[in-house]
């Protein structure tokens, strides 16, 4: 089993319309959570971390769930420049803090 | 200010042979890792450095690999001999401080092809 497993996608989606990506974890004692975002080619960027409050950025709106290990991220108003894959990263947090897992991460093509 | 460099950004070699790969992380940034990508997988770490000393070396796949950072600044990843399931896509990335939720800075990748 993965250590964290995504939905590959793709997801098609016309611009204006609101899409969500879940995420699941399997180490319990994951102590950080991120959500990536990787164009074509391109190095991962850090697009927010999540908290167990929940938290929003923008149009942006990420969840966590720990009972269930479980991560959300609902985009709004999904724009054509939010095409790109989705990683869903967790961090263990103990000792090395910068080893980050990695999800194969969500493909997201948003289509005018 | 620069971000996190690598080079080459693309590398094509026979099996058999060697390549070394560089990173230049942030000035300032003592935390710099190596993470590769296959084709078809998630990206997966290799291994971590802070300063010039190895803190976490649990991903590289075998002992043909070899990373250094002398002096504490740019680090090197030498692959020898290479193998064909090399191939990927290998990610260097750095971050200044320790904390969980430090946000590491990715360099754009050095994709190596081994034929």
């Amino acid at each position: 089993r993965k250590e964290v497993e995504q939905d590959p996608g793709p997801f098609n989606v016309p611009e204006g319309a609101t899409v969500a990506f879940n995420c699941t974890y399997s180490n319990s004692a994951s102590q950080s959570f991120f959500w990536y975002r990787q164009d074509c080619r391109k190095e991962p960027k850090l697009l927010m971390s999540v908290y167990s409050s929940g938290n929003e950025d923008g149009r942006f709106t990420a969840q966590l769930n720990r009972a269930s290990q479980y991560i959300s991220l609902l985009i709004r108003d999904s724009k054509l420049s939010d095409s790109a894959t989705y990683l869903c990263v967790v961090n263990y947090g103990s000792g090395n803090t910068g080893k980050l897992i990695f999800g194969q991460g969500t493909t997201l093509q948003v289509k005018p | 200010e620069a971000g996190v460099t690598q080079f080459p950004s693309h590398s094509v070699i026979e099996k058999g042979q060697t390549v070394t790969l560089r990173c230049d992380p942030i000035s300032g940034h003592d935390n710099l890792y190596w993470y590769r990508r296959v084709m078809g997988k998630e990206i997966k770490f290799l291994l971590h450095f802070v300063k010039e000393s190895k803190q976490d070396e649990s991903g590289m796949p075998n002992n043909r690999f070899l990373a250094e950072r002398t002096g504490g600044t740019y680090s090197t990843l030498k692959v020898q001999p290479a193998e064909l399931e090399d191939s990927g896509v290998y990610f260097c990335a750095s971050s200044q401080g320790i904390w969980a939720n430090e946000k590491l800075f990715f360099g754009s990748g050095t994709q190596l092809s081994v034929l």
